[in-house]
């Protein structure tokens, strides 16, 4: 089956510039992930979708960035205004389901975003 | 605060051999879970292994075995009999009951498997 899909691959962008990164979920999964992994280091948690609930946004690092999902579905992580260190790959998850479960986080490709 | 800690930047291990990699985590979370990534020079991440707090016996997945040492706080992975196609960064992950959604992450391991 369809796994989570990101798009698009490779965004160079200029800095100042806004750019928008997409996120198709697998089909039926209730939760959505951002996470961004800046070169050599881990994933930092961004924000959190589950079903019809409040996002969970504790790990935005600013107000410059900002990310909508539509029903269970699509999402769309924005960020304005782009600096060069927000170069760094953005990977985008899905789960079955939130919350406290073991379910794994399935995790798409993700978008390797250049800020020049 | 929660924190994970993987204190082994990288590691050489032969083929076939046994290769255990480092993972402590501090939380005041009594349910907590715990999670083990690997991700190939392509990019992608791929779950392996899932432990609970309350978890009576350590995971197993194939090759894959999760050391849990709750009172010492400690998660290891071991991959036993590896493969050229372990070579790859290896990331542990918790998730906590008070952050529903959010996995915290190590910083990695990096494991070059070798003929």
């Amino acid at each position: 089956g369809a796994g989570v899909s990101q798009s698009p691959s490779n965004k160079v962008t200029e800095k100042g510039k806004d750019v928008e990164l997409r996120c198709d979920p697998i089909s039926g999964h209730t939760a959505l992930y951002w996470y961004r992994q800046r070169l050599g280091q881990g994933l930092e948690f961004l924000i959190y979708f589950q079903g019809n609930s409040a996002p969970d946004k504790s790990g935005l690092p600013s107000d410059r960035f900002s990310a909508e999902r539509t029903g269970e579905s699509v999402s769309t992580l924005t960020i304005q205004r782009t600096q060069q260190e927000d170069s760094a790959v953005y990977l985008c998850a899905s789960s079955p389901l939130g919350g406290y479960s073991s379910y794994e986080q399935y995790f798409g490709p993700g978008t390797r975003l250049t800020v020049t | 605060a929660q924190k994970i800690t993987q204190t082994q930047p990288g590691m050489f291990v032969q083929e076939k051999e046994a290769v255990t990699l480092d993972c402590t985590y501090d939380t005041s979370d009594p349910s907590y879970g715990l999670f083990w990534y690997k991700q190939p020079s392509s990019g992608e991440m791929i779950f392996l292994i899932y432990q609970g707090s309350y978890d009576q016996q350590n995971a197993t997945e194939g090759r894959y075995s999760l050391n849990f040492q709750k009172a010492r706080k400690s998660a290891n992975l071991v991959i036993s009999a590896s493969q050229l196609g372990d070579s790859a960064m290896y990331f542990c992950a918790m998730r906590a009951t008070d952050s529903w959604g959010k996995l915290q992450f190590g910083a990695g391991t990096q494991v070059v498997v070798t003929p």
